[in-house]
């Protein structure tokens, strides 16, 4: 069974300052989505990453995939105010492709970003 | 384009009732899947539609059923609703199979059962 953990769950930073946000899973996959959800709001796609060594930048979100290592990386440059949110990775998980495939999400990351 | 558009956005219904939730993909897309998304269990993908077939079924009771319609457009539907079913059901679209593009996600249809 796919898992995928997410570190930290809650992220209390300064503004300017640097972090990133691990995803890890448990077993084989290739693709992976980052998204970002507001308070009481729907999800927001970030970044699709579709293969191993992938990255994508976006402001001052930079986001990274490991396959070997199942990881992927949401790091976070001079953080401002307005990334205050939840991130959630979700890992593609192959069933077959006559069956289609299912995203499997992390619990979220409450990131707060504190002037 | 317009979004992804899901109705109705609140919904209270009592325990044993059933329910049905439309979305309405971005126009060209053709595949719509549907989320769960509770405090305690996360965000959990429910199942996808593709020109009209099921692809594929998260780890769901039978009770939750889907379909979707020739102009993509999809309905899920609940039955027997129990408490436990309440949550925000969020569908996103996206123009090929869940896993190859970005998707779009809806509003979101927020479920309450009492």
């Amino acid at each position: 069974e796919l898992k995928v953990e997410q570190n930290p769950l809650f992220l209390s930073m300064q503004e300017g300052k640097n972090y990133t946000i691990y995803c890890n899973y448990s077993t084989t996959s290739d693709r992976l989505y980052w998204y970002r959800q507001d308070p009481g709001k729907s999800l927001e796609s970030l970044f699709v990453l579709l293969s191993n060594g992938a990255v994508k930048q976006e402001g001052r979100l930079m986001a990274s995939l490991d396959t070997k290592a199942r990881l992927s990386t949401l790091h976070i440059t001079a953080a401002v105010h307005d990334l205050s949110a939840t991130y959630f990775c979700a890992v593609v998980k192959e069933v077959a492709l006559e069956y289609g495939n299912k995203l499997v999400f992390g619990a979220g990351t409450i990131l707060r970003v504190k002037s | 384009k317009a979004g992804v558009t899901q109705t109705p956005r609140y919904l209270i219904k009592t325990r044993g009732q059933q329910v049905t939730l439309s979305c309405s993909p971005i126009s060209g897309h053709r595949s719509v899947s549907w989320y769960q998304q509770t405090p305690g269990q996360g965000l959990q993908f429910l199942f996808e539609y593709f020109s009209e077939t099921q692809r594929n079924k998260g780890n769901f009771p039978g009770r939750f059923s889907g379909r979707q319609f020739s102009n993509s457009r999809s309905e899920m539907n609940v039955s027997t609703l129990e408490l436990g079913d309440s949550a925000l059901y969020l569908c996103a679209s996206s123009p090929f199979w869940v896993g190859t593009e970005t998707q779009y996600f809806g509003p979101g249809t927020r479920l309450l059962v009492l």
